[in-house]
């Protein structure tokens, strides 16, 4: 079963717009990460946050978080048509081991 | 330049084949991962390793195997026995420990099975 899930499955805005997607998880974690995806390409690691931490930013990205709801949320901001990719949230699922588990991912059409 | 590498970029195999599929990183991560990505999802793990000569099965190891006789290597072999076979194979690498698993993606290989 996957520990995290994106919400939406998909999205297209207009460039400039924001763009949030969301991710549920289902047990408890130490820290979920955002990463993205271009078309064919791997995967970059964008942001990790702590499960004692609420929000981060890093640039254009801002990431919450709330264990009570099991939910983080990546927020980009002003975006622009390099923002197209799919986007993906990952867990540890509170393993002691270094394995994550990834969500399915929202892929993200920015339309200039 | 730090990085992983991915070798091959396409491999096309022939159905009854076994193919290797190399991954090589010089960032000095303990940790290597193999992931597969079918088109439009997530990814699955397929193994892992923690050091060297020492690897776990992931969610998927079924069909597959690995090998880490060097901390720099972590090869995966898609054997016969993997009934479906085509996907985008990732791997990957991190540091050990819970606050240090960012993990670091090679490019991928695309594998087509004939």
């Amino acid at each position: 079963s996957q520990q995290g899930e994106e919400d939406p499955q998909a999205l297209s805005i207009q460039e400039g717009e924001n763009a949030t997607m969301n991710c549920s998880y289902k047990t408890s974690i130490n820290n979920l990460q955002w990463y993205r995806q271009n078309s064919g390409r791997g995967l970059v690691h964008l942001i990790l946050i702590r499960s004692n931490e609420r929000e981060k930013h890093s640039g254009r990205l801002r990431v919450t978080l709330d264990t009570s709801k099991k939910s983080s949320s990546l927020l980009i901001t002003a975006s622009r048509a390099a923002d197209t990719a799919s986007y993906f949230c990952a867990t540890d699922a509170g393993t002691s081991y270094d394995k994550v588990i990834f969500g399915p991912g929202t892929s993200l059409s920015v339309i200039p | 330049d730090g990085g992983i590498t991915q070798s091959p970029k396409y491999l096309f195999r022939k159905e009854g084949q076994n193919v290797t599929l190399s991954c090589e990183q010089n960032l000095n991560h303990d940790a290597m991962y193999w992931y597969r990505q079918d088109p439009g999802q997530g990814l699955r793990l397929i193994y892992y390793s923690q050091i060297v000569n020492d690897f776990q099965k992931g969610d998927i190891a079924e069909g597959y195997s690995v090998s880490r006789e060097k901390k720099e290597s972590f090869p995966l072999t898609v054997t016969s026995a993997q009934k479906n076979p085509t996907a985008f194979y990732l791997c990957a690498s991190s540091m050990l420990g819970r606050a240090h698993n960012e993990q670091f993606f090679g490019p991928g290989t695309r594998l087509t099975v004939l």
